[in-house]
């Protein structure tokens, strides 16, 4: 199947640093990604839907300003968090899926935020 | 969005068959049906998607009632590496984001 690789896998900062997060399509074109969030012992959350060459869509209540999505090609996404304090730390985890498709949704690995 | 309805936790003991199931009673006629899982610290996995008919692959066996209203994924024989948390999840057809929003899942323990 496709494959969805995320980087870095694990990140500890320090409160006050930004943090860039990336996403990669390894073996196919990803036209949309979305980025989620999941606090210990629940659910994902929907952040943002990243969208290539174009603005990302925000859900309710995401701040914009603080975290950035970058979409520049068809296999990268980025995530940036900004100014991050102890209360950003969670478990990053972005997917795609294959362009045209309305099939599965492959997800990455998830990268887990710690801000000291 | 239609919403799903699942135990929050099931047990199963390794090598026999688990049943799990969902309600989505106002799943609308273009909602497709959905199965991840997600193991500890992992990104969620695909298992599998159907929208009226039976499906099976590999993994797994979808069973969609006939109203649509609820279906049941099949695990065939539960190994202890299909302890997870499994999520139901509509999706619109071809939809304008095709994001997905997940629920709280089923939280399934496989005893050896």
């Amino acid at each position: 199947g496709a494959v969805v690789s995320q980087h870095p896998s694990r990140v500890i900062c320090k409160s006050g640093t930004s943090v860039k997060i990336e996403c990669r399509s390894l073996d196919f074109q990803a036209t949309t990604m979305f980025w989620y969030r999941q606090f210990p012992k629940q659910s994902l959350m929907l952040m943002a839907t990243s969208n290539e060459g174009s603005k990302a869509t925000y859900e309710q209540g995401v701040e914009k300003d603080k975290f950035l999505i970058n979409h520049a090609s068809l296999t990268l996404s980025t995530l940036t968090v900004t100014s991050a304090h102890p209360e950003d730390s969670s478990f990053y985890i972005c997917s795609a899926r294959v362009r045209y498709s309305t099939g599965e949704l492959f997800f990455g690995e998830g990268s887990r935020l710690t801000v000291l | 969005d239609a919403k799903t309805t699942q135990p929050n936790s099931m047990e199963s003991n390794e090598e026999e068959p688990v049943h799990l199931p969902c309600n989505h009673s106002t799943i609308s006629g273009t909602d497709y049906i959905h199965w991840y899982r997600q193991l500890p610290s992992q990104g969620p996995e695909y298992v599998i998607h159907g929208l009226t008919s039976n499906v099976n692959n590999r993994m797994a066996s979808l069973a969609i009632a006939e109203d649509r209203k609820s279906s049941t994924l099949i695990l065939h024989r539960a190994t202890l590496r299909d302890a997870a948390v499994y999520y139901c999840i509509l999706s619109p057809r071809g939809g304008s984001q095709g994001n997905l929003i997940f629920g709280k899942g089923t939280k399934l323990s496989v005893k050896p």
